[in-house]
């Protein structure tokens, strides 16, 4: 399957401050990767599609303002994190969907996520 | 609004026993359904899927039935074995091969040697 990375896998931080977390298709080119939030003892909640050469597209809730992404190149897409509060700790996954893999329908594959605390 | 459901936080099994894990969904617009399995500090990676069309799937131990018209579906797994130990996370979409998925809130299975 697609191999999926993450940087960083845990970082704390001081309110106020930004975060950007990398997300990388290590396989393949992917024009497309999602990037998802998980609260505890909650589901994987999508927060937005990253788009190589185009906008994010962010789910109803989210604060584009808040979290910027930026999907660089092919292999690449970062979520910046601004001014990140408490109740933005969370885990955060990217994923690559199927078709940019060309492997399989919807079995996306997930990075082995970031852990956000911020203090 | 939790769209998917997994009403069961947690469940042990001895080892060798089978697993059943369940999942409810309330939108009558999905039609392809998945079960991810999670490690600490791992992202999910997928286990097995059935599409609306089919009410029922095998992988080797791995077995999802669909029930559409209770809109249930469960991930039997027999026989468990500890490596099993993990979370689950059945997950929908409303459209096949459309990539947005929604999950459910995660079932831990603990298999006991």
């Amino acid at each position: 399957g697609a191999v999926v990375s993450q940087h960083p896998s845990r970082v704390i931080c001081k309110s106020g401050t930004s975060v950007k977390i990398e997300c990388r298709s290590l396989d393949f080119q992917a024009t497309t990767m999602f990037w998802y939030r998980q609260f505890p003892k909650q589901s994987l909640m999508l927060m937005a599609t990253s788009n190589e050469g185009s906008k994010a597209t962010y789910e109803q809730g989210v604060e584009k303002d808040k979290f910027l992404i930026n999907h660089a190149s092919l292999t690449l897409s970062t979520l910046t994190v601004t001014s990140a509060h408490p109740e933005d700790s969370s885990f955060y996954i990217c994923s690559v969907p199927p078709w940019t893999s060309g492997v399989g329908y919807n079995e996306q594959f997930f990075g082995p996520g970031t852990r956000l605390t911020v203090l | 609004d939790q769209q998917v459901k997994q009403n069961s936080p947690s469940l042990s099994v001895q080892e060798g026993r089978i697993s059943i894990l369940n999942c409810d969904y309330t939108n009558s617009m999905f039609d392809y359904f998945l079960w991810y399995k999670k490690y600490p500090a791992e992202g999910p990676t997928f286990l097995i899927s059935i599409s609306s069309i089919k009410d029922k799937n095998e992988d080797g131990r791995f077995t999802v039935f669909l029930n559409k018209s209770a809109k249930h579906l469960s991930l039997h797994i027999v026989p468990s074995q500890p490596g099993d130990s993990a979370v689950y996370f059945c997950a929908a979409s409303a459209d096949f091969g459309n990539e947005k998925l929604t999950f459910g809130t995660g079932t831990r299975l603990t298999i006991i040697p």
